[in-house]
């Protein structure tokens, strides 16, 4: 089974604080993607890498940056979370070209206070 | 731009049939996902559709329209724990994948 695993599972943290989120996956997977969910506004991609030290904006990037040293892993930085950085972060991962489409890691409930 | 309509909510009734329909406009179209999100959980892959047509896979099957931009997902003998989001998703001509908001499935004893 491929497996994507998030770091933590609920972080609370303080405005201006810098965040780390990590995500490893473990089935060689060559694309890997950072999304935030919200309600009613469904999944939006944050960033995305298609190789190790590859990174790609997605539709919302400002205030976060990525990093890719490994293939298994991709980090998401918030540089100085805000309040309007609370939300449900959730890391997938992917072939190209799958029929199966992403796996998700169980996301990462923030909290930004 | 690219668009994925889905409705917010449904409301069915345990042991019957709800069709929850999609419908999308994307720029190219390289096969239509279905994923299922119990509250507070990933979402975790459900169907695959890339011709036009029906794919059943047990109680769950997924239909593709690409002439009209449609799919639907059809559960039957619904049981409470189907009681979750579901969302469809398009990978467009880039190879990414473009997301509804999710439908919220409710079922009622």
């Amino acid at each position: 089974d491929v497996k994507v695993t998030q770091s933590s599972r609920y972080l609370v943290k303080r405005t201006g604080e810098k965040v780390f989120l990590e995500c490893v996956q473990d089935m060689d997977h060559e694309n890997m993607f950072w999304y935030r969910q919200d309600p009613g506004l469904g999944l939006r991609l944050i960033y995305f890498s298609y190789d190790v030290k590859m990174k790609e904006k997605g539709d919302i990037p400002e205030g976060y940056s990525v990093s890719r040293e490994k293939k298994e892993r991709f980090s998401l930085i918030l540089e100085s979370a805000s309040t309007n950085q609370t939300s449900m972060y959730l890391c997938a991962s992917s072939f190209d070209s799958s029929w199966e489409g992403y796996t998700f890691g169980s996301g990462t409930r923030l909290t930004v206070v | 731009g690219q668009n994925i309509d889905q409705p917010t909510e449904m409301t069915a009734t345990e042991g019957a049939i709800v069709q929850i329909n999609c419908t999308y406009q994307t720029s190219g179209f390289n096969g239509l996902f279905w994923y299922q999100q119990h509250a507070g959980e990933a979402p975790t892959f459900l169907s695959y559709n890339v011709l036009d047509g029906l794919e059943e896979k047990g109680r769950f099957s997924s239909f593709l329209s690409r002439s009209k931009g449609y799919s639907y997902l059809l559960l039957k003998e619904l049981q409470m724990k189907d009681s979750a989001s579901y969302l469809c998703a398009v990978r467009d001509s880039n190879y990414q994948l473009i997301w509804g908001a999710g439908t919220k499935l409710i079922i009622k004893p």
